[in-house]
């Protein structure tokens, strides 16, 4: 079976503070991709990050960091200096190469990043 | 292109009535995808079209759900006879088509949802 948890449900942080969201998957495929989605207020899920199962290289984009470690099947998503506008609740997901098209989606994370 | 296109946006419903959501995707994707995701959750599968082929459905995928996306181009979710379960936002979402994984082709775009409220 595919799983992925996001134990945290809500963040609360004060703006400039970093943050990291948690992300823990299952998976028996050799192959397989995670991502991190970000839902805004306004609904829309919006594409942030992808890696595959064979590139453990820490990325870095902007304020954004994710780090990726087979050993302990995590894929965390940090921010550093969070800002009001990262408010929004943080969808990590898998894609294993036995699931044809679908990905299948943590529960989410809330985050509120007070002024 | 503007992306990934829902309609309606919002339905609200009475027991029992059917509703049909309706989903553009973005043109050059041949795969799209119907997601449902409730209140405080994540998106769950429900289906998958690659071109105008049905290839997966989802187990929640009860009989009063039907799908379609007859030219290979936009699809329709239909739900009969809603229930008050059924209330929830429904999500489309498209990518790139088989053979293309490294160049993204398991990179979904996600349309804004269409949120059905049954009463």
């Amino acid at each position: 079976a595919q799983k992925v948890t996001q134990a945290q449900t809500e963040i609360s942080v004060v703006e400039k503070e970093d943050v990291t969201l948690d992300c823990v998957y299952e998976t028996r495929d050799t192959t397989y991709y995670l991502f991190w989605y970000k839902q805004p207020p306004s609904g829309e899920l919006v594409f942030l990050i992808r890696r595959n199962s064979f590139d453990e290289q820490n990325e870095i984009s902007g304020r954004y960091s994710w780090n990726f470690q087979k050993s302990t099947s995590s894929f965390n998503f940090t921010i550093t200096a969070s800002q009001v506008v990262d408010s929004a609740v943080y969808f990590c997901a898998l894609h294993g190469s036995s699931n044809t098209g679908k990905l299948i989606f943590g529960q989410g994370t809330t985050l509120q990043v007070k002024p | 292109d503007t992306g990934v296109s829902q309609n309606p946006r919002h339905k609200i419903t009475k027991r029992g009535q059917n509703v049909t959501f309706r989903c553009d995707p973005i043109s050059e994707h041949n795969r799209l995808y119907w997601y449902r995701q409730t209140l405080g959750q994540g998106p769950e599968f429900l289906t998958y079209f690659q071109n105008e082929a049905q290839l997966e459905k989802s187990r929640l995928l009860s009989d009063r759900f039907s799908a379609e996306r007859p030219k290979g181009s936009f699809s329709t979710l239909e739900i009969q006879r809603t229930e008050q379960g059924d209330s929830a936002m429904y999500l489309c979402a498209s990518s790139p088509g088989a053979g293309q994984v490294s160049s993204g082709a398991n990179v979904l775009t996600f349309g804004a949802g269409s949120r059905l409220t049954v009463l």
